[in-house]
C-alpha cells in the first residue's frame, strides 16, 4: 500500500538535543497527523494540523503544515528518555468515496541519557 | 470510557488454521477502521466501517480476510487458512469525525508458524 516518506529513518540524540523530522508526499493532503507508538502498544496521536502553514504545539512538540500541502515537520524540543519511539505522520486522504489516514514510514528516535 | 480496547493482545497459531480478533471502539464512535502493520513499517489500510456498513475495503484484504461490525458496535477480523505472511499487528482505530484524529487500540499482534 502507499505510504508516506518520512526522514530520517532513525537518531540517536542525547536527552537536552532539539529533534526535527518531516513527512513529504507526491500528493496533496488537507489534514495531517503525527503519532508516536512505543514498543508493542497502538500509535498515540500527538498532533493534528488543518491547515497549510499552521504551526501547532503540544508541550515541547511543534508540529507544521507546510505551505505546499504535500509536507509536514515535527520538532521536539529539550528531548527527554520518554521520547523514545516510533513517530509516524499521516495524511488524509480521499479515495474511492471514502476519508483515511496513509501512514509514514515512522522515524525512530533514541535518546541518550 | 477505556479507551479502544482490542482482544487478544497476542495470538500464535499454526499456518492453514483460522483466526478472529475483536474490537471494541469508544462507544460514541461511530467510525471504525482496522489497520495492519508488519515490522519497521508504518500502519496500512485495511477496512472501514460506518456504523455497521463497510464502507472499504483494501487490495490488500484478500478473500481470506472478512470484517464484520454488527450493530455498528464491535468489530471483528477474520482471516481464515492463516499464512505466514499474516503475520503482523492488526490495528482497530475509532473516530467521531470523518477528517479528525483517530484512537488506537494496542492491537492484536498473530505470529503464523
Amino acid at each position: 500500500g502507499q505510504q508516506l516518506n518520512q526522514s530520517p529513518q532513525s537518531m540517536f540524540i542525547q536527552e537536552g538535543e532539539d529533534v526535527s523530522m518531516n513527512c513529504t508526499s507526491s500528493s496533496i493532503f488537507n489534514t495531517w497527523l503525527w503519532y508516536k507508538q512505543e514498543p508493542g502498544e497502538g500509535p498515540v496521536l500527538l498532533i493534528a494540523l488543518y491547515k497549510a502553514g499552521e504551526l501547532t504545539s503540544n508541550g515541547r512538540l511543534t508540529a507544521q503544515f507546510g505551505i505546499t500541502r504535500k509536507d509536514s515537520f515535527l520538532n521536539i524540543s529539550a528531548s527527554i528518555p520518554s521520547d523514545v519511539g516510533i513517530y509516524f505522520c499521516a495524511g488524509l486522504t480521499h479515495t474511492s468515496g471514502t476519508y483515511k489516514y496513509i501512514f509514514g514510514t515512522g522515524t525512530r528516535l533514541k535518546v541518550l541519557a | 470510557d477505556t479507551g479502544v480496547s482490542q482482544n487478544p493482545r497476542h495470538k500464535i497459531t499454526k499456518r492453514g488454521q483460522n483466526v478472529t480478533f475483536r474490537c471494541d471502539p469508544i462507544s460514541e464512535h461511530n467510525r471504525l477502521y482496522w489497520y495492519r502493520q508488519t515490522l519497521g513499517q508504518g500502519p496500512e489500510f485495511l477496512t472501514y466501517f460506518q456504523n455497521e456498513a463497510q464502507l472499504e475495503k483494501s487490495r490488500l484484504l484478500s478473500d481470506r480476510f472478512s470484517a464484520e461490525r454488527p450493530k455498528g458496535s464491535f468489530s471483528t477480523l477474520e482471516i481464515q487458512r492463516t499464512e505466514q505472511g499474516d503475520s503482523a499487528m492488526y490495528l482497530c482505530a475509532s473516530s467521531y469525525r470523518e477528517v479528525g484524529g483517530y484512537t488506537f487500540g494496542s492491537g492484536t499482534r498473530l505470529t503464523v508458524v
